[in-house]
């Protein structure tokens, strides 16, 4: 059993629409949790970066981490086009290197 | 500022050959490694470097040899390819501390096709 969980999708959703994104976890030691953006062809670009629980935003981008059921999500709001992309979950315990796990990233299309 | 550049971008080799994939960062990042990414298994460390002459083995290493002279390169040799090796192969770097906590810097990638 993988130790991050990601339903790879696609996602489609229309220009404006909310898109909401999670991962599932088993190891209880992760504290950093991150999002990466990919386009397609191209390299993963961190996009949210989140420190144990709570709720963080950045513009149309809030990420949120509930470590008590081991799941974090990632909201967009006013989707765009140009968010069409694959988004990765990661996260990490922070105690020894090499030791990111990520999820195996979710397609997200939005459709003018 | 080029971040973190990867050569060559895309590469076709036959089972057997062996081959060298570059990487050069120019943010002085001390953390470096080597990932893999395949359809439906996300991204996988091969190896990693946490500064020059210091490497270690990631979840993949076998088939894959690294070493780290300078703070800028750290080269990916395939010693025997083989069709499983079949992937995009990304270099990502970091400054310290995020090497542990994942705040990476990713390379555009090399495509590798093993025949």
């Amino acid at each position: 059993q993988k130790e991050v969980e990601q339903d790879p999708g696609p996602l489609s959703v229309p220009e404006g629409a909310i898109v909401s994104l999670n991962c599932t976890y088993s190891n209880s030691a992760f504290q950093y949790f991150m999002w990466y953006r990919q386009y397609s062809r191209k390299g993963p670009e961190l996009l949210m970066y989140t420190y144990s629980s709570g709720n963080k935003e950045d513009g149309r981008f809030t990420a949120q981490v509930d470590k008590s059921s081991k799941y974090i999500s990632l909201f967009i709001r006013d989707s765009q086009p140009s968010d069409s992309a694959t988004y990765l979950c990661a996260m990490s315990a922070g105690d020894s290197w090499g030791k990111l796990q990520f999820g195996s990233g979710t397609q997200v299309v939005v459709t003018p | 500022n080029a971040g973190v550049t990867q050569t060559p971008k895309f590469q076709v080799l036959k089972t057997g050959q062996s081959m060298t994939l570059q990487c050069a960062q120019d943010m002085n990042h001390e953390y470096m490694s080597w990932y893999r990414q395949d359809p439906g298994m996300g991204l996988r460390l091969i190896h990693y470097s946490v500064g020059a002459g210091i490497t270690d083995q990631g979840e993949v290493p076998n088939g894959y040899n690294v070493s780290r002279s300078t703070t800028e390169d750290f080269p990916l040799r395939l010693l025997s390819a083989a069709p499983s090796q079949t992937s995009v192969y990304f270099c990502a770097s970091s400054y310290s501390p995020g090497g542990r906590t994942g705040e990476l810097f990713f390379g555009e990638g090399s495509r590798l096709t093993v025949l």
